[in-house]
């Protein structure tokens, strides 16, 4: 069935660093891509999402990168700083129908910024 | 907008009860998503609607799990009997319905304890 790999599972960077968390899908007709941020005993949290008609996407100092031939996409946050610390997840969705389908959740990366 | 919202925020029962959780999605919103997340497992799609209908329940474990959406502003997942592996933290998420894929926005979730 359709699946979605992240790596890494954890990850550790120094304030101010950059940190890259990676996605693969499995199903190529999937469209959309969103990254939810999910703090201690909170509600996951979009914070960018991207759709398949584009390679790139940024707000500030989060970006998303998209390569559809490799099935690959990539979340990337420069300028970490401690509020950034959290578990993040990528979702893949494909249309169903002609309509929306389900999302496809990757395991999660809890990254930690060290001060 | 008052966001997703989900009662109760935390429900402790003994094994073989009745649990039912509740969820109103944003107005306007005519997808709803119904997912688990534990440890194990990560986040896991139960079951979701487009307008009021049920399009996928894969995701359900066992018949001890049932969901509804009897109007566009209300839907309930239930398990009965409960078991203590049915512990978890259980979120609903809805989302615009469109030709493409839209952004789900989560509630706060129902912390979930079978004893």
């Amino acid at each position: 069935g359709e699946s979605v790999e992240q790596h890494p599972s954890t990850l550790s960077v120094q304030e101010g660093d950059s940190a890259v968390i990676k996605c693969t899908y499995s199903d190529s007709a999937s469209n959309y891509f969103p990254w939810y941020k999910q703090e201690l005993g909170k509600r996951p949290q979009l914070i960018i999402d991207i759709r398949s008609n584009v390679g790139e996407k940024k707000d500030q100092r989060i970006a998303v990168t998209l390569n559809k031939t490799a099935k690959h996409f990539s979340l990337h946050i420069t300028e970490t700083q401690p509020e950034d610390s959290a578990v993040y997840f990528c979702a893949a969705s494909k249309n169903y129908g002609g309509s929306q389908g389900n999302l496809i959740f990757g395991k999660g990366t809890k990254l930690s910024v060290k001060p | 907008d008052a966001g997703v919202i989900q009662s109760p925020r935390h429900e402790v029962t003994e094994m073989g009860q009745e649990v039912t959780l509740r969820c109103k999605p944003i107005s306007g919103h005519n997808s709803l998503f119904w997912y688990r997340q534990t440890m194990m497992r990560g986040l896991e799609l139960l079951i979701y609607f487009n307008n009021n209908v049920p399009i996928d329940d894969s995701g359900m474990p066992e018949d001890r799990f049932s969901a509804k959406m009897p109007n566009a502003s209300f839907s309930t997942l239930k398990i009965q009997p409960s078991e203590p592996r049915d512990s978890a933290v259980y979120f609903c998420a809805s989302s615009p319905l469109g030709p493409s894929n839209q952004p789900q926005h989560f509630g706060d979730g129902t912390r979930l304890s079978i004893l």
